[in-house]
């Protein structure tokens, strides 16, 4: 189970950061991704943080302005994203693994106004 | 970055009826690496499809993933009153991971 924290309002740019609690299993086993959906849009892939060595591979677009951390030691995943937008409105969702994800987070919305 | 085209966009079909969702990407996907996913209003993304054709734990029978290169297909063979959702693809062989614009599965 991924439990995420809870909704966020923001102002035009400033910063905001998600957790997401992994329970059942040790975070290190398996990378975490981090998915955004926008209001009646698909799910958009943001990156993912590696399980065994936290390597991050980050969206281009979101380049410079997103960090993805982990803390084994509580089994919790860190999403920072920075220099907010009206764009960047959208349902947060962490999920487990980096190429097919097969639990997720139940979503954190953050809105940006 | 591989473009992955649902068609069609809704679809609306009675309970009981024959579900067929197409999925056409930009570029071979490579080994197959297309997941199909669920969601509900609310809701994640729920995993049904991995591998183009394997089925996630737990996910019924009615449920079936087919195709190979740039065309692929998921099947539900006799709708229930729970399948009427959005459905997208998902591609995991290329950076960035991208997703279809999903199909609408509608009660008619």
């Amino acid at each position: 189970q991924l439990v995420q924290s809870g909704a966020e309002v923001k102002m035009p740019g400033a910063s905001v950061t998600v957790s997401c609690q992994a329970s059942g299993y040790r975070i290190f086993t398996y990378g975490i991704s981090w998915l955004r959906q926008a209001p009646g849009q698909g799910p958009e892939w943001m990156g993912w943080i590696s399980a065994d060595n936290g390597q991050t591979h980050y969206a281009e677009k979101l380049q410079g302005r997103v960090t993805m951390t982990t803390d084994t030691s509580t089994n919790t995943a860190y999403m920072e994203l920075r220099s907010l937008t009206s764009d960047d409105t959208a349902v947060y969702y962490c999920a487990r693994k980096m190429g097919v994800y097969d639990y997720w987070g139940q979503g954190t919305l953050v809105t940006v106004s | 970055e591989i473009v992955l085209t649902q068609s069609p966009g809704t679809l609306s079909l009675s309970p009981g009826e024959r579900a067929t969702l197409s999925c056409r990407a930009s570029q071979t996907v490579s080994s197959n690496y297309l997941a199909w996913y669920q969601q509900k209003p609310g809701q994640a993304p729920r995993l049904l499809v991995f591998g183009a054709s394997t089925r996630a734990t737990g996910i019924p029978d009615r449920f079936s993933g087919s195709g190979s290169g740039t065309d692929f297909t998921l099947t539900i063979s006799r709708l229930e009153p729970e399948d009427f959702a959005v459905y997208y693809c998902q591609q995991y062989i290329d950076s960035p991971r991208t997703f279809g614009q999903g199909t609408k599965v509608e009660i008619k």
